[in-house]
């Protein structure tokens, strides 16, 4: 079965470190995204691609940068980890037909000391 | 400026009885709508969806109802069952895009 995963499921790392989160789809969708979830905020979005080598800002994208060198994995790094990123992060991916519904990966917990 | 809001944090509804769930937005170009229900420590599912087409859509006990003219929508459960408790986001997408703006989630507890 296609599925959507990502690695680590937590991760526990020290102020200035580069992190990367990793997400791996095997339904072969063109859209890839990343969420973190927030008490008070839902889901927001940092970055997204819609196919290999597209990436684009989302709305809270300073301090994460993403990559897509092949269809099947869009990896989330954090270039200097800040206490403020301490979150759940969330991958997704999606087709391209309407409605666009968007397959989510199952998080990491990402705690920044 | 939030886009998309769930003004109401959590809600409780008994066994059987019917939950509605409410969404605003701000945005007269969003053209797809979707719900999505989370369960602690596990990704969202998605739920259901709706065009700006059409104002209802029913699956099984999951009806969406939308109000483009108020800039409204609903996610109706009828009958609520214990295993519906759970967060649920509401979630819409501009006209020609692929990515959703999503809501800040209601909390649904269905009381045995």
């Amino acid at each position: 079965d296609a599925e959507i995963t990502q690695s680590p499921r937590h991760k526990i790392t020290e102020t200035g470190r580069q992190v990367t989160l990793a997400c791996h789809q095997t339904w072969n969708h063109n859209n890839m995204f990343w969420y973190r979830q927030d008490l008070g905020h839902g889901l927001r979005l940092i970055h997204y691609s819609y196919g290999v080598q597209d990436t684009n800002k989302g709305e809270v994208s300073d301090g994460y940068s993403v990559s897509r060198s092949n269809t099947e994995d869009l990896p989330l790094t954090l270039e200097s980890a800040a206490s403020s990123q301490t979150s759940v992060y969330f991958c997704a991916s999606s087709e391209g037909g309407p409605p666009y519904e968007q397959y989510f990966g199952p998080g990491t917990r990402l705690t920044v000391t | 400026d939030q886009q998309v809001k769930q003004n109401s944090p959590s809600l409780s509804v008994q066994e059987g009885r019917i939950s509605i769930l409410n969404c605003d937005y701000t945005n007269s170009m969003f053209d797809y709508f979707l719900w999505y229900k989370k369960y602690p420590a596990e990704g969202p599912t998605f739920l259901i969806s709706i065009s700006s087409i059409k104002d209802k859509n029913e699956d099984g006990r999951f009806t969406v109802f939308l109000n483009k003219s108020a800039k409204h929508l609903s996610l109706h459960i009828v009958p609520s069952q214990p295993g519906d408790s759970a967060v649920y986001f509401c979630a819409a997408s501009e006209a020609g895009t692929y990515k959703y703006i999503f809501g800040t989630g209601t909390r649904l507890k269905v009381l045995a």
